[in-house]
């Protein structure tokens, strides 16, 4: 079966421009996170989306940051007015959620984004 | 504010030695703990979890120990190889609310022949 997939691997942008990365979850995983992991760093959450629930956005750094989630599968992390400070890996993960139990978040591979 | 904290923040060791990564929490409504593993380029991927009802819990050269009057947890690398060298993650998970699963800043582990 295939896992969580994300593209582009790599991307390379001019700051100032916008950036869409897009993230496949697993089929049936109703919860989808998407984080950003700075160079050497850990694991910055972002937005989380769960079914139909509004999504929580606590995380997102700045209103140049938004996501969707279409059809409750796949999802759109976009960048407006890139800076160089967004540059980093963007990792999407996706989980089936059961209630008061542990859901295992399965990573995909992460979009490189350098913002030159 | 860090619910998980984790240390060292990068480790070296040498092949055969063990390595030994340690995480603390305050709050005790966690209900379990997670351990990723995450290779350059790739995604973490889920290596170990514990739940709070046990001390130890060991998978192969894996092991967490789990101390819950003092709120931490550590994994331990026995027999490290150069393959285990990765960043490692460890992680804490609420049995309620929306998005419930929280990252320590994670551990470069260097295993040099």
């Amino acid at each position: 079966g295939a896992g969580v997939s994300q593209s582009p691997s790599n991307k390379v942008t001019e700051k100032g421009k916008d950036v869409e990365l897009r993230c496949d979850p697993i089929s049936g995983h109703t919860a989808l996170y998407w984080y950003r992991q700075s160079l050497g760093q850990g694991l910055e959450f972002l937005i989380y989306f769960q079914g139909n629930s509004a999504p929580d956005k606590s995380g997102l750094p700045s209103d140049r940051f938004s996501a969707e989630r279409t059809g409750g599968s796949v999802s759109t992390l976009t960048i407006q007015r890139t800076q160089q400070e967004d540059s980093a890996v963007y990792l999407c993960a996706s989980s089936f959620t059961r209630r008061a139990a542990y859901n295992e978040q399965f990573f995909g591979p992460g979009t490189r984004l350098t913002v030159l | 504010q860090q619910q998980v904290k984790q240390s060292p923040q990068s480790l070296i060791v040498q092949k055969g030695g063990i390595s030994i990564i340690n995480c603390a929490y305050e709050n005790t409504a966690f209900d379990y703990f997670p351990w990723y593993q995450q290779f350059p380029g790739k995604g973490p991927a889920l290596l170990i979890a514990i739940r709070p009802d046990v001390s130890e819990k060991k998978e192969g050269r894996f092991t967490i120990s789990f101390n819950k009057s003092a709120k931490q947890f550590s994994l331990h690398i026995m027999d490290s190889q150069p393959g285990d060298s990765a960043t490692y993650f460890c992680a804490a998970n609420l049995p309620t609310g929306a998005n419930n699963l929280f990252f320590g800043t994670g551990t470069r582990l260097t295993v040099i022949p």
